[in-house]
């Protein structure tokens, strides 16, 4: 299977912060990458599609890039609707598999 | 709007089984896979596998092969998935999913594997 080693697990941050959460994958996945948020008791919500792409809905202050199997997430001027656990999932190979989640906080 | 709209907790005693159910609706049932996912504490997101709901042809994870069973019922636009032989660690919450350019997921349903 493909491992997706995500990064960092745990990440204080401030209001207004500049963030990026990163996701490593063992294969090559392409842009086969999705980023989903997820709040306390509810689904996750796709946030970055094919890697660089916004989903519906998603303000724009979201981003997604990659460079080489390094894939981030990157959150311009943090709001404080952002405080989440965000995964990142590679569908390029099945099983698909997530990373561990990056728990985003307020410092 | 589209919706899929799962059954509710489950409380199951060790050894037995649970069929939990994932109501589509606001589009058409048989073009888009349902893919399942579980989740805990500490193990995270699960890919569990797919059903292709038009053939009923399935894929799944190989760690959940014998533990999880996909089935779909064309008729009320519904997806199933019964976990067999439940053990404590199968307790989870469990999603079903419309993976594509707009995801669309179900509410969970938590499995609780309890004596």
């Amino acid at each position: 299977d493909i491992q997706m080693t995500q990064s960092p697990s745990s990440l204080p941050a401030s209001l207004g912060d500049r963030v990026t959460i990163t996701c490593r994958a063992s294969q090559d996945i392409g842009n086969y990458l999705r980023w989903f948020q997820q709040k306390p008791g509810k689904s996750p919500r796709l946030m970055i599609y094919g890697a660089t792409n916004l989903a519906a809905g998603v303000p724009s202050r979201f981003s997604g890039s990659r460079s080489g199997s390094d894939y981030s997430l990157t959150i311009n001027s943090l709001e404080s609707e952002d405080m989440a656990i965000y995964y990142c999932l590679q569908h390029n190979e099945y099983p698909y598999t997530f990373g561990a989640g990056t728990k985003l906080e307020l410092k | 709007q589209v919706q899929l709209q799962q059954s509710g907790a489950e409380l199951a005693k060790p050894g037995s089984s649970v069929k939990i159910s994932c109501k589509a609706s606001g589009y058409t049932f048989t073009s888009y896979y349902i893919s399942w996912i579980k989740q805990t504490t500490g193990q995270g997101l699960e890919y569990i596998g797919y059903i292709n709901t038009g053939s009923g042809g399935t894929n799944y994870n190989e760690k959940f092969k014998g533990k999880a069973t996909l089935t779909v019922d064309k008729s009320s636009s519904t997806a199933f998935m019964q976990l067999s032989s439940l053990t404590p660690d199968d307790s989870a919450v469990y999603y079903c999913a419309r993976l594509g350019a707009r995801d669309y997921w179900g509410q969970g349903v938590m499995v609780t594997v309890s004596s």
